[in-house]
């Protein structure tokens, strides 16, 4: 079955640390992965997509992902962490069953400490 | 930017009762989506449409019944609201079935049934 695993329902990190939140995912064909944030009490927003172009994808407020075929990740990461990184993000993927459907991870709470 | 928007934010409702979310996109959307939303489970798709008058059940879709009279509009209907139905509810709407299209949310509905 094809899923999306992220590791981890909730990390904390210090503000100015790297924030690094794993996502993995099953697939046997080349899939299109996405990042979505939700700030509270608002719905989710894209972050950034893999179309499959470039493997290091760049989105908004300096987040970025890797796409990783050899062991199926889709990371994002972000140098330095900022209070208003405070949210919960979604990894998701779109995979062509008959046609394109999305699928999306538990979720990861991301803390920032001050 | 595309707007997705999502009549009622906050609605409490009696068990048994009859209950309404309504949804409107202002992007000539063909897809639109009704998500549900619970702490733990991310998100899980309950319809979604890709043409007017045109419906898919998605993966929890017992209980729930959606409309999609005009392009631009998608309501989800709960016949018989129950306590278990207490959740938040995001609509959401794509441009097409192509893969790798961004899915745009609303805010969300959050409902309680006592």
């Amino acid at each position: 079955a094809q899923s999306v695993t992220q590791l981890g329902s909730h990390v904390s990190v210090s503000e100015g640390a790297l924030v690094l939140l794993r996502c993995n995912y099953s697939s046997s064909v080349p899939p299109y992965l996405f990042w979505y944030v939700q700030y509270p009490n608002q719905g989710l927003q894209l972050l950034l997509k893999y179309t499959s172009a470039a493997t290091l994808v760049k989105g908004i407020n300096g987040f970025e992902a890797e796409f990783k075929k050899s062991e199926t990740s889709f990371h994002l990461t972000k140098p330095s962490a900022h209070m208003s990184d405070a949210a919960e993000y979604f990894c998701a993927v779109s995979l062509y069953t008959g046609g394109f459907k999305t699928i999306f991870g538990a979720g990861t709470r991301l803390f920032v400490k001050a | 930017d595309v707007k997705v928007t999502q009549s009622s934010r906050y609605l409490v409702k009696r068990t048994g009762e009859k209950v309404f979310l309504e949804c409107v996109q202002d992007m000539d959307h063909e897809n639109m989506f009704w998500y549900r939303q619970d702490p733990g489970l991310g998100l899980r798709l309950i319809y979604f449409s890709y043409d007017v008058k045109m419906k898919e059940k998605g993966d929890i879709p017992e209980g729930y019944s959606v409309s999609r009279e005009k392009k631009e509009r998608f309501s989800l209907i709960l016949e018989s609201a129950s306590t278990n139905q207490t959740s938040m509810y995001l609509c959401a709407s794509s441009l097409s079935s192509i893969g790798g299209n961004t899915i745009y949310f609303g805010e969300g509905s959050w409902l309680t049934v006592v």
